[in-house]
């Protein structure tokens, strides 16, 4: 298994700008996460998915984020309009029923 | 409510000595504990986990036991290298199905 895909694994845009962060969770998980690191902040849940249905967002930091999952092997993270303090690495994790959680290898986003 | 508190890092170390990451926990009921890894670069991987009290997980020489009576999930390896050098991050599941994580503990190895 190629384990969880994200794209870009880089990404830097100036203040204003919409930016969209992908996932494709392993094959056969039901429950797909989405974090933001920094190292002001460490490791913060912005969002999780059963079953593609948006469980809990309370970890979104403000409306200019949103999160879809249109289907089990796909979900995006936008961010729009973009500010600096979003600047973070953003990691997508799935996972079986409560089990071990796979994380993707990151995003890291620079906002100018 | 639900929280993990790690021993703060840095923690610095030669290579070949003992290794101790205190990891202490408040949870409803007796969740699986899981002890994460993050090597730089790259995301979060599972070390070992222990699903029940008394369990011992082990992984790669590492060791930690589930203890119920202190809710603790100590991190411990006879003899570590530098390649462990690493963020370890405890963590367990809450009532609601989130991944409740620690802080963090950075250790750094020096040869």
């Amino acid at each position: 298994d190629a384990g969880v895909i994200q794209s870009p694994r880089h990404e830097v845009t100036e203040m204003g700008q919409e930016v969209t962060l992908r996932c494709k969770p392993i094959s056969g998980h039901n429950s797909l996460f989405w974090y933001r690191q920094t190292m002001m902040r460490g490791l913060e849940l912005l969002i999780y998915f059963n079953n593609n249905v948006p469980i809990d967002d309370s970890g979104m930091p403000e409306d200019r984020f949103s999160a879809k999952m249109p289907n089990a092997s796909f979900s995006t993270l936008k961010i729009q309009p973009s500010e600096p303090r979003d600047s973070a690495v953003y990691f997508c994790a799935s996972t079986f029923w409560g089990n071990e959680q796979y994380f993707g290898p990151g995003t890291r986003l620079t906002v100018t | 409510g639900d929280s993990v508190t790690q021993m703060e890092g840095p923690v610095t170390l030669s290579e070949e000595a003992f290794l101790t990451i205190n990891c202490t926990y408040t949870a409803t009921g007796y969740p699986s504990l899981f002890w994460y890894v993050q090597y730089p670069g790259e995301g979060l991987q599972l070390l070992l986990k222990a699903t029940k009290a008394d369990d011992k997980g082990s992984n790669k020489g590492f060791e930690a036991t589930y203890r119920k009576e202190t809710t603790s999930f100590h991190l411990e390896k006879g003899s570590v290298q530098v390649s462990d050098s690493a963020v370890y991050f405890c963590a367990f599941y809450n009532q609601g199905g989130k991944l409740i994580f620690g802080q963090g503990t950075e250790l750094s190895v020096k040869p």
